[in-house]
């Protein structure tokens, strides 16, 4: 059971708009900045956002994520084939004093 | 051009006990957090530790705790996992991963991973 709870499976047509969603408490996203991964087995998992909100350079701007209260959004617009992967949430756990992932958002495109 | 490669992974057997590292390149390794994740098959990713740029602090998972040891050579450049004790459910593929701080903000840049298989 992950800390941060994500929807495990997501599916949409090419073009399409997702958002995938990353609840949390008060002793994690309510309090520390959210950080969003993709990856793909037999690859390195891939930074998407940082800060709740950023984007690292090289990261196209149809991805985009927000934070509210205890709750956090990615959203990946105009989907393509090649955003086929699994994506997680992640931030520190002032409580618990350690780093915490989502169980993962296995993405499909149909 | 900033690079991380683990090595060390093995089949070993349940109980036993092994070091994993990761080499750092293309950026100043003493200047930031290092981070521990694993992925088990069939599995989402999951978080094992961090280190603090000078070692100073060290936070570990809780089904790690005790069994497992993080270090660092920040003048080799290397990140270490010592694992004892190791169990059925320690098989996963390990990965470093750096911070984008000192400490424990988030990672930004990861390896490929080295794969540990515990198994009689």
């Amino acid at each position: 059971q992950s800390v941060l709870t994500q929807p495990p499976s997501m599916s949409a047509a090419p073009g399409r708009l997702v958002t995938i969603s990353c609840s949390g408490t008060n002793s994690n996203i309510g309090i520390n900045s959210v950080s969003w991964y993709r990856h793909l087995p037999g690859t390195a998992p891939k930074l998407l956002a940082f800060d709740n909100n950023k984007r690292p350079s090289g990261v196209p701007d149809r991805f985009s994520a927000s934070k509210s209260g205890t709750s956090a959004t990615l959203g990946i617009a105009g989907i393509q084939s090649g955003d086929e992967a699994d994506y997680y949430c992640g931030t520190w756990d002032s409580r618990l004093s350690q780093w915490v992932f989502g169980g993962g958002t296995k993405l499909t495109v149909l | 051009q900033v690079h991380l490669v683990e090595s060390g992974g093995a089949v070993v057997q349940p109980g036993r006990s092994l070091r994993i590292s990761c080499e750092a390149s293309g950026f100043s390794f003493r200047n930031h957090g290092m981070h521990w994740v694993r992925r088990a098959p069939g599995r989402g990713l999951e978080w094992v530790a961090v280190i603090y740029y000078d070692g100073s602090t060290k936070e570990y998972a809780d089904f790690v705790k005790g069994r497992f040891t993080v270090s660092r050579d920040n003048g080799k450049r290397k990140l270490y996992l010592q694992m004892d004790s190791l169990g059925v459910d320690d098989t996963a593929l390990y990965l470093c991963a750096r911070d984008r701080t000192m400490y424990y903000h988030g990672m930004d840049v990861w390896g490929q991973g080295t794969m540990v298989s515990v198994s009689s």
